[in-house]
């Protein structure tokens, strides 16, 4: 059982290009998350998707676009990457309002 | 705003010596509050979920217990494999739609276990 699955689990961009952080979940769940981790930063949601076909704006949005897919599937772009970007990205999912649970990551640092 | 404050920041155990996490939450009201465990380059790892005041679930070495202002991950005899990074959330009431689901998450406790 996979649960969450991230790819790529690291990456190195430089100022101004563009990249696409995939996600997929198999566990039928209707909500998905992403969320970055900053050094004394703790876990900051980005955006979240409560189910197909909705997106919602987090704590931190600015910078990011994301696409629900599918059920499974949610995307998070960075259109043109900046150096404050630089950080571990994580994906979620959850049922509703119980426990979200996250992958592994994507290690992003950009030059 | 919704805020999580975890103490320590760090903490450095004996294996077997007993201690505490905690976890204090300011919120208008408390929908859910959920430990997380995070490993070195993983993502954090689910343990418990707890809804009200007085409630505790146990796992192995760990317990959670909930009150109205804070919650305390007690570890008790703590064996190296317990080193990690243990994160508190709080998701909230009050908001409507997809933003109920929101969690807001603690910076977290470095737990360190020494043989």
């Amino acid at each position: 059982n996979a649960g969450v699955t991230q790819t790529p689990k690291f990456q190195v961009l430089k100022t101004g290009q563009s990249m696409t952080l995939q996600c997929a979940q198999d566990m039928n769940h209707n909500s998905m998350y992403w969320y970055r981790q900053d050094p004394g930063m703790g876990l900051r949601l980005i955006y979240y998707s409560a189910s197909e076909g909705t997106t919602d704006k987090g704590e931190v949005p600015n910078g990011y676009n994301v696409s629900r897919l599918n059920k499974r599937e949610f995307s998070l772009r960075l259109e043109s990457a900046a150096p404050s970007q630089t950080s571990v990205y994580f994906c979620a999912s959850s049922a509703r309002w119980e426990a979200q649970h996250f992958g592994d990551g994507t290690r992003l640092s950009i030059l | 705003e919704d805020q999580v404050t975890q103490s320590p920041e760090a903490l450095r155990l004996q294996e077997g010596e007993s201690s505490s996490l905690n976890c204090s939450y300011t919120v208008s009201g408390l929908r859910g509050l959920f430990w997380y465990r995070q490993d070195p380059g993983k993502g954090p790892e689910f343990l418990f979920t707890l809804y009200s005041a007085g409630e505790e679930k146990e796992k192995e070495r760990l317990k959670a217990t909930l009150t109205k202002k804070e919650s305390f991950l007690h570890i008790t005899a703590p064996k190296p494999e317990d080193s990690a990074t243990y994160l508190c959330a709080v998701q909230a009431v009050g908001y409507s739609g997809a933003g109920s689901y929101q969690l807001t998450f603690g910076k977290g406790t470095k737990l360190s276990v020494i043989p």
